[in-house]
């Protein structure tokens, strides 16, 4: 079964500055889907970004963006210029194209990010 | 607006009762999850449905119960059985069945006294 780890239980920024939050994933697929979403404190989650693993480029939205490294399993993301409203749970989910697995996102246990004024 | 509601927000069950959380969606989406949230745990998946009268169970589904008799709707049913039942539960769908991302509700927060 596919595992996912985010090694920081909390990160802490600066305003304006930039921070990077980690994730790595077990499997053993070629082809699969990694997300990072947000849990503001109001709970619900929002997509920050997706990347599809077929795709060499890494995905960008804003001031979000991902480094993607498959081979070695590993999906970080990046926040530029960060604000007080990207305080957050951040969590990294992956999921199957392979029937039979594809059914399910399965999550990291999260990264609570603290942005300081 | 397109969305997923769920009701209700916040929810005091006594123990032994049997409590169900409302999850719809006007998405038009034929998937459907439930997930629980718990305190440094990230999200675990109770049960999700790809088509209507159709729903298997996921990681953590005893003590639980769903029904999918129509696509907008996925109710949760925390039975007697559940014997950690307090926790926050969130409801998701996704446009396909086996690719893309989850759309999330707003989540219920139930709590057994």
């Amino acid at each position: 079964a596919q595992t996912v780890t985010q090694s920081q239980p909390e990160m802490s920024v600066q305003e304006a500055e930039t921070v990077t939050l980690s994730c790595t994933y077990d499997t053993s697929e070629s082809d699969y889907y990694l997300f990072w979403y947000k849990q503001p404190p109001s709970r619900q989650m929002i997509l920050v970004i997706r990347q599809e693993a077929y795709k060499q480029q890494n995905a960008t939205e804003n001031r979000f963006s991902v480094n993607f490294q498959k081979a070695a399993k590993s999906f970080s993301l990046k926040i530029s210029d960060s604000q007080l409203g990207d305080a957050a749970m951040y969590f990294c989910a992956y999921r199957s194209t392979r029937q039979g697995g594809s059914e399910k996102l399965v999550f990291g246990k999260g990264t609570k990010l603290t942005v300081n004024p | 607006d397109g969305g997923i509601t769920q009701s209700p927000k916040y929810l005091f069950r006594k123990e032994g009762q049997n409590v169900t959380l409302s999850c719809e969606q006007n998405l038009n989406h034929d998937a459907m999850y439930w997930y629980r949230q718990d305190p440094g745990q990230g999200l675990r998946l109770i049960y999700y449905s790809q088509i209507v009268n159709d729903f298997q169970k996921g990681d953590i589904a005893e003590g639980y119960s769903v029904s999918r008799e129509k696509k907008e709707s996925f109710p949760l049913t925390v039975t007697s059985a559940q014997k950690n039942p307090t926790a926050f539960y969130l409801c998701a769908s996704s446009r396909e069945r086996y690719t893309g991302e989850l759309f999330f509700g707003e989540g219920s927060r139930l709590t057994v006294l």
